[in-house]
């Protein structure tokens, strides 16, 4: 079965600096989807990039970025420059078959002023 | 509308109650989702509609559970006799056809719902 693993329930970066969240999971399958979203405390999950694991280029998207690692089945989202909007609630989900999503358990990210 | 919508915000019932949840996705959306995210955990899928095909209910986690969606728009998820456990929020959340192969959804802000 497919499985999706945030390892880090907390991060906490300095504003403007860099910091990376990491996500594995687990999957037979060799086309598939990838999705960080993010959820801030008004509750709403908003995507914030997706890869497509055909797909060698990593996907980017402003200060978001990814670094997908298919044979290690690693997708880390990497955020630069931390603004304190970055503040919320992360997870990572994969897309099985034409609709099912599986999700992480999701990772704190604290931005510091 | 403009983005997906959700009522009530939050609910407090007693146990034993039943309650109703509403979801009004996106005009034109035609894959509808309903999630629980119980207080820091990811989310469990619940059901998922699409167009007038039967719903795929395979996470709706008891027979107190149900959902609907009428003329293909509008969801309202039943939860019958309330209990404790069920507390957690509920995410609804559409997307185009099956948003494509691509997957991308937008949820609504849920509805937290409190069971004592």
């Amino acid at each position: 079965a497919q499985t999706v693993t945030q390892s880090q329930p907390e991060m906490s970066v300095q504003e403007a600096e860099t910091v990376t969240l990491s996500c594995t999971y687990d999957t037979s399958e060799s086309d598939y989807y990838l999705f960080w979203y993010k959820q801030p405390p008004s509750r709403q999950m908003i995507l914030v990039i997706r890869q497509e694991a055909y797909k060698q280029q990593n996907a980017t998207e402003n200060r978001f970025s990814v670094n997908f690692q298919k044979a290690a089945k690693s997708f880390s989202l990497k955020i630069s420059d931390s603004q304190l909007g970055d503040a919320a609630m992360y997870f990572c989900a994969y897309k099985r078959g034409n609709y099912q999503l599986i999700w992480g358990a999701g990772t704190k990210l604290i931005i510091k002023p | 509308g403009a983005g997906v919508s959700q009522s009530p915000s939050n609910k407090v019932t007693e146990k034993g109650k039943d309650v109703e949840l509403r979801c009004d996705p996106i005009s034109g959306h035609t894959a509808l989702y309903w999630y629980r995210q119980s207080l820091g955990q990811g989310l469990e899928f619940l059901i998922y509609f699409q167009g007038n095909s039967a719903p795929d209910k395979s996470g709706l986690p008891s027979d107190r559970f149900s959902a609907e969606r009428t003329g293909g728009s509008v969801s309202t998820l039943t939860i019958q006799r309330t209990q404790q456990e069920d507390s957690a929020v509920y995410l609804c959340a559409s997307s185009f056809l099956s948003g494509g192969a691509a997957g991308e959804l937008f949820f609504g802000e849920g509805s937290r719902l409190t069971v004592l």
